[in-house]
């Protein structure tokens, strides 16, 4: 059973715009999240992380939102570029030695 | 440059012919991982080690060896390939972040494309 789900495959947004990437956990021991970013042949690259103890983590245009009571994380990138346009995984550790991975959200940002 | 190598980057090979993927990284990170990537799963962990002679299983570990004789070389070994294991390999290193408001991250390799026949 996955313990990190990303329940929507693909996401299409215009260019300046807002887009929400969405990520639920199962897991309540979770104490450090990441999202990355991943292009057609090539390796993830890392974009943002949080820990635990706090519930947003801003980093330029991308800003990830952590809801504990709710086991939900969300990145949120402003403005979006056409740049942006990748899959982009989140991964969730305990005690940072097992990482679990979402299926990942395929994000398309028309110009 | 900082990077995480892999090699090969392309492999097909039959049911049964031993395979070994090496993975190296010139961070002196302590932290190593092979994962997984299939269609509709994302990436799934197979292996990982904190240091030197200090390996543990992932979520998929069936099938698979590993070695941490070094810091730096972590090579993933399918000593009987089948068919179910063609997939896209990365490997990852990472420092580890043992204070809980140090961020880190794992810096992953550009992957191995794998196909079992």
């Amino acid at each position: 059973d996955q313990q990190v789900k990303q329940n929507s495959p693909s996401l299409s947004v215009q260019e300046g715009r807002i887009s929400i990437l969405n990520c639920d956990y199962t897991n309540s021991m979770f104490d450090y999240f990441l999202w990355y970013k991943k292009y057609p042949a090539e390796g993830p690259t890392f974009l943002i992380s949080i820990s635990s103890i706090k519930d947003k983590n801003e980093d330029g245009r991308f800003t990830v939102f952590l809801n504990k009571s709710a086991k939900h994380l969300s990145l949120h990138i402003v403005p979006s570029q056409p740049g942006d346009s990748a899959v982009y995984f989140c991964a969730a550790s305990r005690s940072f030695n097992k990482f679990y991975f979402g299926s990942g959200t395929k994000l398309n940002v028309k110009p | 440059e900082a990077q995480v190598t892999q090699n090969p980057r392309y492999l097909i090979t039959v049911t049964g012919k031993k395979l070994t993927v090496t993975c190296s990284q010139n961070m002196n990170h302590e932290y190593m991982s092979w994962y997984r990537q299939d269609p509709g799963l994302g990436l799934r962990q197979i292996y990982y080690s904190m240091n030197v002679e200090v390996t543990d299983k992932g979520d998929v570990p069936e099938g698979y060896k590993v070695s941490r004789k070094e810091k730096r070389n972590f090579p993933l070994i399918l000593e009987s390939p089948s068919p179910n294991q063609t997939s896209l390999y990365f490997c990852a290193s990472s420092s580890i972040p043992w204070g809980s408001a140090r961020q880190e991250t794992q810096y992953f390799g550009p992957g191995t494309r794998l196909l079992v026949l």
